[in-house]
């Protein structure tokens, strides 16, 4: 059963400290979103690839964000240094592209900045 | 850039009544997809709509697109509570970035 796998599921970090989740899409999908979700904010878009290619991270915080797609099987997003604010759920989606672009989450990894 | 709206915010119902949920979108979309997300769970996708004015079931849930392709809804038929969850609309912003609206969250009271 095909399915988008996201580590670490859980993580708690002091503030400052750098973090880095990690995302394995569905083989053969050329897509790939990551999305962060807090109460306040329903999912918020922050990066997008296409073919690895990142294709808009306007909506993440550049200073301290960053998303790359070192190959088409791991995609990873790195909060250098994390701030409390930061605390959320950030999901991984994959898909196959396309206007019919319909997305598979991941589980999530569920980030708690102290 | 696109914004997508969705009203109410919260919904609280007693197991048995009816619940809609509206989606409006800032631009004409291309399509418009449905996903639900448990609580503690992750979104999982429903349907996507591609046509104006396009209605589409699936056994207690009616979906519709506007004849403008700027807005649907959600309606689901005398509630379970299995159908407690936060369900949200998206449409892609140009090709396929997929923007979601903001949610309405279904309590259901048994």
């Amino acid at each position: 059963d095909a399915r988008v796998t996201q580590t670490p599921r859980h993580k708690v970090t002091e503030m400052g400290q750098e973090v880095t989740m990690r995302c394995q899409p569905i083989l053969g999908h050329n897509t790939v979103f990551w999305y962060r979700q807090t109460m306040m904010q329903g999912l918020e878009l922050l990066a997008y690839f296409r073919n690895r290619a990142p294709l808009d991270d306007s909506g993440m915080p550049k200073d301290r964000f960053s998303a790359e797609m070192p190959d088409a099987t791991l995609a990873t997003l790195k909060i250098q240094p994390s701030e409390p604010r930061d605390s959320a759920v950030y999901f991984c989606a994959s898909g196959t592209g396309g206007s019919g672009n319909t997305i598979y989450f991941g589980e999530g990894s569920w980030l708690t900045v102290v | 850039g696109q914004q997508v709206m969705q009203i109410p915010q919260y919904q609280h119902v007693q197991e048995g009544e009816d619940f809609t949920t509206y989606c409006n979108s800032s631009t004409t979309l291309s399509n418009i997809q449905w996903y639900k997300q448990r609580p503690g769970g992750h979104p999982v996708f429903l349907i996507q709509l591609v046509k104006s004015g396009e209605v589409k079931k699936q056994k207690r849930l009616t979906f519709q697109f506007g004849e403008a392709k700027k807005n649907s809804s959600l309606h689901i038929t005398a509630t379970q509570t299995t159908d407690v969850g936060t369900y949200f609309c998206a449409g892609p912003e140009r090709t396929d970035k997929l923007i979601f609206g903001t949610g309405t969250r279904l309590q259901v009271f048994p």
